[in-house]
């Protein structure tokens, strides 16, 4: 069975200062794991995937993840928040090569000016 | 070029009517999602196209819920004698699903916001 844990409902930083969104994950086989992104009355768009490449894995807008085997992890980061970067975000883990998502709860991020 | 579309964007409905929620996907995508929405959750998988059969309905709630892909391109959910618990933002997604057992990106829809008085 697959599953995915989003750690923070709820996260709050100040516009220039880094963002850490985490994500852990519980899956039998090699793992599919997606971050995407949701603004209000918007579809859910892409941020990154990792797919059994290189565990360091760039996206659009400047976010980043890494996945960690050994803690079962994979954490979307950036470096420097933007106010246009509120907004829903989803961990979304699958086996490789099947289709059904699986999905976090979603990490409501606030970027304070 | 244009991505999936979905409509209408809002229904409010009464208890006990039919709906039906269109989803309009990518143009030659052949894979087909469909996904429930409900407040302060992720999205829960439905039922999965691979052209125009249902290869996978076994997120489908009860037999209220039924969806069609006749031509396997658009899609429509259909939800009959509805109930205050179908509230949701019903999500549709569509993929290329190129063989070779890799794990394709979906793409998804804006939503449809059911309300269910």
């Amino acid at each position: 069975a697959q599953s995915v844990t989003q750690l923070d409902s709820h996260v709050s930083v100040s516009e220039g200062t880094p963002v850490l969104l985490r994500c852990n994950y519980s899956s039998s086989y090699s793992p599919s794991l997606f971050w995407y992104v949701q603004h209000p009355n918007k579809g859910l768009q892409l941020l990154l995937k990792y797919t059994s490449a290189a565990t360091l894995v760039k996206g659009i807008n400047g976010f980043e993840a890494e996945f960690k085997k050994s803690e079962t992890s994979f954490h979307l980061t950036k470096p420097s928040a933007h106010m246009s970067d509120a907004a829903e975000y989803f961990c979304v883990v699958t086996t490789s090569g099947t289709y059904k998502y699986i999905f976090g709860t979603g990490t409501r991020l606030k970027v304070l000016a | 070029g244009a991505g999936v579309s979905q409509t209408p964007s809002n229904k409010v409905t009464e208890k006990g009517k039919y709906v039906e929620l269109r989803c309009d996907p990518i143009s030659g995508h052949t894979a087909l999602y469909w996904y429930r929405q409900s407040l302060g959750q992720g999205p829960e998988f439905l039922i999965y196209f691979q052209g125009t059969g249902a290869a996978d309905d076994s997120g489908l709630p009860n037999d209220r819920f039924f969806a069609v892909r006749p031509e396997g391109s658009v899609s429509t959910l259909k939800i009959q004698r509805t109930e205050r618990g179908d509230s949701a933002v019903y999500l549709c997604a569509s993929s290329p699903d190129r063989a070779g057992g890799l794990t394709d990106t979906q793409y998804f829809g804006p939503g449809t916001r059911l309300t269910v008085l």
